[in-house]
């Protein structure tokens, strides 16, 4: 089973910023935070990770709670083609293992 | 060029015939995957190979045998098959090791079973 709960839909304004929470109460010590997304009919594709440090790249930020029970993807300025799934992922510590929960539907709107 | 590439993209097949499905990835990694996304959209990982060697063999039926004949190349072979086979393979690839361990997936191969 995931470890993590997302909701499982949300909108957005094209432009804007998009915030994608996320639960992982039972996160242990050593795993890592994963976002991935899947655009319709792709593969799914990698967005960023962390431990227990915020990480930004070009794709996003995420921003980790200090008890590390939860976090939050940002797209600062979303546009059309963020419209995917988005999946939060907590990789099973000592493996490539990842789990995906249901993920996060984003419409990014016009 | 392609990092991870799936063959074949469509796959429409009858009940009981035996199928394969080819993954290659360019990236340099040591480590493969295969994962099967059903019409709920759920994704589940199958097997996952580390330089040849199956490292994740989740609950799957024996029908399904992954074959590594090295490390850029992991192909997937399914035999019998059963309507409730009917889904899209993905296979994925990284780079084993370390906090990173990134996966790279292919487009998928969607399979019908009828």
């Amino acid at each position: 089973d995931a470890k993590t709960t997302q909701p499982p839909s949300m909108d957005c304004a094209e432009g804007r910023a998009a915030n994608l929470p996320c639960n992982h109460s039972t996160i242990s010590g050593n795993e890592y935070v994963y976002w991935y997304r899947q655009i319709h009919s792709q593969g799914p594709q990698y967005i960023i990770h962390g431990l227990k440090n915020n990480e930004t790249n070009e794709m996003a930020s995420l921003i980790i709670t200090e008890d590390r029970k939860s976090s939050t993807l940002i797209l600062p300025h979303a546009t059309l083609r963020d419209t995917a799934v988005y999946y939060c992922i907590v990789r099973v510590a000592g493996t490539g293992k990842l789990i995906f929960g249901q993920g996060t539907t984003l419409q990014v709107k016009p | 060029d392609t990092a991870v590439s799936q063959t074949p993209k469509y796959l429409v097949t009858q009940m009981g015939n035996d199928k394969s499905i080819k993954c290659e990835q360019n990236l340099g990694h040591d480590t493969m995957y295969w994962y099967k996304q059903d019409s709920k959209k759920f994704l589940k990982i199958m097997f996952s190979y580390n330089n040849k060697e199956l490292i994740i063999n989740e609950t799957v039926p024996n029908r399904f045998s992954p074959k590594s004949p090295d490390k850029a190349h992991l192909n997937l072979h399914i035999n019998s098959l059963e309507l409730g086979d009917s889904a899209v393979y993905f296979c994925a690839s990284s780079l084993a090791g370390g906090p990173k361990n990134i996966q790279y997936f292919g487009a998928g191969t969607r399979l019908s079973v009828l």
